[in-house]
């Protein structure tokens, strides 16, 4: 069974606009960390922010968001304000304190911004 | 500071060669990971490190697959004998255990 789903091979928004990346993940521990990286077309992989399975607060990092929703096993990614430059593939990863540091990675969702 | 260093960037090679791909983690890191990333598979985990001792290979393909770590600052990603299928981006990462992954560029090697 798969860890981390992304369902949205790819998704569109205009400059200026938020879109929602969708992620749900699959794990038996109590414990846990959620990830959202960003891979720009040059290849590098971008880490963007992260979520604990005990956080109280959704995590938030300047225009990203993400929204736990802990019962849903969702950690879905909100870009606020989108930009040209935030074309990119998007990933979300999951660490379990079972899989002893391994960060298990979604097939990741393409973002087009059009001006 | 310098961040995760991996070398070559593009490798082409022809089907049998050895190629070997390197990496130069963070210092003080004490996890090394490989990933391998493919349109097909997507980014999967080969292998990691922690202190330099091999924690998980399950990930490894196959027996044409090695990692090496000899020691804080160095890893080394061998194919031998290479294949078309191995035609990837490799990437290495590094970090503390906790926290997320710091990456590096990516190795893409080509297969002919």
């Amino acid at each position: 069974a798969q860890k981390i789903t992304q369902t949205q091979p790819g998704m569109f928004v205009q400059e200026k606009e938020a879109v929602t990346l969708d992620c749900t993940y699959d794990t038996s521990d109590p414990s846990y960390g959620l990830f959202w990286y960003k891979q720009p077309s040059s290849g590098e992989m971008i880490f963007l922010i992260y979520q604990g399975s005990y956080d109280q607060q959704n995590a938030t990092e300047g225009r990203y968001s993400l929204n736990f929703q802990k019962a849903r096993k969702s950690a879905n990614l909100v870009i606020s304000a989108s930009q040209l430059g935030d074309s990119a593939m998007y990933f979300c990863a999951m660490r379990e304190v079972t899989g002893f540091q391994k960060l298990v990675f979604g097939t990741g969702t393409r973002l087009l911004v059009s001006p | 500071d310098a961040g995760v260093i991996q070398s070559p960037r593009h490798e082409v090679t022809e089907m049998g060669q050895e190629v070997t791909l390197r990496c130069k983690p963070i210092s003080g890191h004490d996890y090394l990971f490989w990933y391998r990333q493919t349109m097909m598979r997507g980014l999967e985990l080969l292998i990691y490190f922690n202190n330099n001792v091999p924690i998980d290979d399950s990930g490894m393909p196959e027996d044409r697959f090695s990692a090496k770590m000899p020691n804080a600052s160095f890893s080394t990603l061998k194919i031998q004998p290479s294949e078309p299928r191995d035609s990837a981006v490799y990437f290495c990462a590094s970090n503390y255990g906790t926290g997320e992954l710091f990456f590096g560029e990516g190795s893409r090697l080509t297969v002919l």
